[in-house]
């Protein structure tokens, strides 16, 4: 099984500052067709989860520009470029080579 | 429009059986992935297992092998979780969630594209006390 983890666990920003989320797999997530198969998920409070990025870079219809994914093989970030008080939530990285995927614990993010 | 409608709330106890559900609308449901994540009390997500609904594959994460039936009823395009005898410690919200992926096809070969687990449903909330 792969196992995902996330760092920090707890993230306190200031509005208007960076961001950025680290995701680690224990196995390379780069598949033959070169892609990397790692996604990002925003849960808000009291809502359902909802996808930011998948593929590691690519944005999912509707996200804001203020956020960013990069990484490949086992190493991967989530950046927001300036966060907004809206952003604040448990942020998941996921991997997607196998199926069903498994998720990192989550980091929380929280206004300072 | 894309959506997942979830079966209402659930209160069971320790020993009984439950069935939830998962409605899908506005897209082909036989072909696409649709799984269950589950999330325990002020926990993390957590992958129970996924089924397609096309041939009726099913995978299970290996937490939940054993523990759990997912099943689909293509001709209301509704996928389902299973539990024969409940535990306190199956309390937790059950979300469904569609995983996307494309296909085309180019000189006799069919490729395959990933957009994410792109649909979620609004969450069943179970609860299992005596």
């Amino acid at each position: 099984d792969i196992v995902m983890t996330q760092s920090p666990l707890s993230l306190p920003v200031t509005p208007g500052e960076p961001a950025s989320i680290s995701c680690r797999s224990s196995q390379s997530l780069l598949y033959s067709d070169g892609h990397n198969y790692l996604d990002w998920y925003l849960q808000k409070p009291g809502q359902s989860p909802q996808l930011l990025i998948y593929l590691a870079s690519s944005r999912a219809s509707g996200v804001p520009d203020r956020f960013s994914g990069s990484g490949s093989g086992t190493d991967f970030t989530l950046k927001i470029s300036r966060v907004e008080a809206e952003d604040v939530g448990v942020y998941y990285c996921m991997e997607a080579l196998q199926t069903p995927g498994t998720f990192g614990q989550g980091t929380k993010l929280e206004i300072k | 429009e894309v959506q997942l409608v979830q079966s209402g709330a659930e209160v069971k106890k320790p020993g009984e059986s439950l069935k939830i559900s998962c409605k899908a609308s506005g897209y082909s449901f036989s072909s696409y992935w649709i799984g269950w994540v589950r999330q325990m009390p002020g926990k993390g997500l957590e992958w129970m297992g996924i089924i397609y609904p096309g041939d009726f594959d099913t995978r299970y994460s290996p937490s939940f092998q054993g523990q759990v039936t997912i099943s689909a009823d293509k001709s209301i395009s509704t996928a389902y979780l299973q539990w024969s005898s409940l535990k306190a410690s199956d309390t937790a919200i059950y979300y469904c969630a569609r995983r996307r992926v494309e296909s085309s096809t180019s000189s006799g070969k069919v490729f395959y594209f990933y957009y994410g687990i792109d649909v979620w449903g609004h969450g069943t909330t179970v609860t299992v006390s005596s």
